[in-house]
């Protein structure tokens, strides 16, 4: 059974400081892995999809890697914004569909 | 562009009552269809999944059930609700044949069980 866990749970950083979130699987036979960001009460707003085939993803200050083989993720947030507070969740993308999700991490960014 | 929508927003109901959440979803045709559920403070666990018109697998055994009366519409329900049935519940979509297998969540239904 696939499990997805994400340290550290909460992280509070002052603005402007580049951080990394990380998340950890661990079954290596995935189909990829996805970053998302869920505002309090909302739902989910993907922000980066890996391939199990490739190694990292990135979107403006966002960048995602990819170590299958060690079933680690990361996602960098580059000079960090009070916009950027919010739950980060990791999936990890079976097939179909079928994700597990690990419980996220709260991060604050404070001004 | 497509949107999925999901309603109530909000639903407060006695422990026993009967539940129906909808979601449905515009701008594509012939989508995967995902029901997810969100403790406080944790992730999502996936309930159920729909790769078309009545075709509904269940991930965990619990109180729920689901259906697909239409391509587009994914109905969540219950005959009697448990305590343990509070939650967020998410609805998802996915093309399906997208290479980047990418899911489209909607805003979400908070379910209160009292």
């Amino acid at each position: 059974k696939q499990e997805v866990t994400q340290i550290p749970a909460a992280l509070s950083v002052p603005e402007g400081e580049n951080l990394v979130l990380n998340c950890s699987f661990t079954d290596s036979a995935i189909y990829n892995l996805q970053w998302f960001r869920q505002d309090p009460g909302k739902g989910l707003t993907s922000l980066l999809l890996i391939q199990s085939s490739q190694r990292e993803q990135t979107s403006g200050r966002l960048n995602a890697s990819l170590d299958k083989s060690s079933g680690r993720s990361t996602l960098y947030i580059a000079a960090s914004q009070p916009g950027d507070s919010a739950t980060y969740l990791c999936a990890v993308n079976i097939n179909a569909g079928k994700s597990t999700f690990g419980d996220g991490t709260t991060l604050t960014v404070k001004p | 562009s497509q949107t999925i929508h999901q309603w109530p927003a909000t639903l407060v109901q006695p422990v026993g009552s009967p539940l129906s959440l909808e979601c449905t979803v515009e701008g594509t045709s012939n989508p995967n269809l995902y029901w997810y559920r969100q403790a406080a403070g944790r992730g999502l666990q996936l309930l159920f999944y729909s790769v078309g018109i009545g075709q509904i697998s269940s991930e965990v055994p619990q109180n729920l059930s689901a259906s697909r009366p239409q391509d587009r519409q994914f109905i969540l329900s219950s005959k009697k609700l448990l305590l343990s049935d509070s939650g967020f519940y998410l609805c998802a979509w996915m093309n399906r044949g997208d290479i980047q297998e990418t899911q489209y969540f909607g805003p979400g239904t908070r379910l209160l069980v009292l």
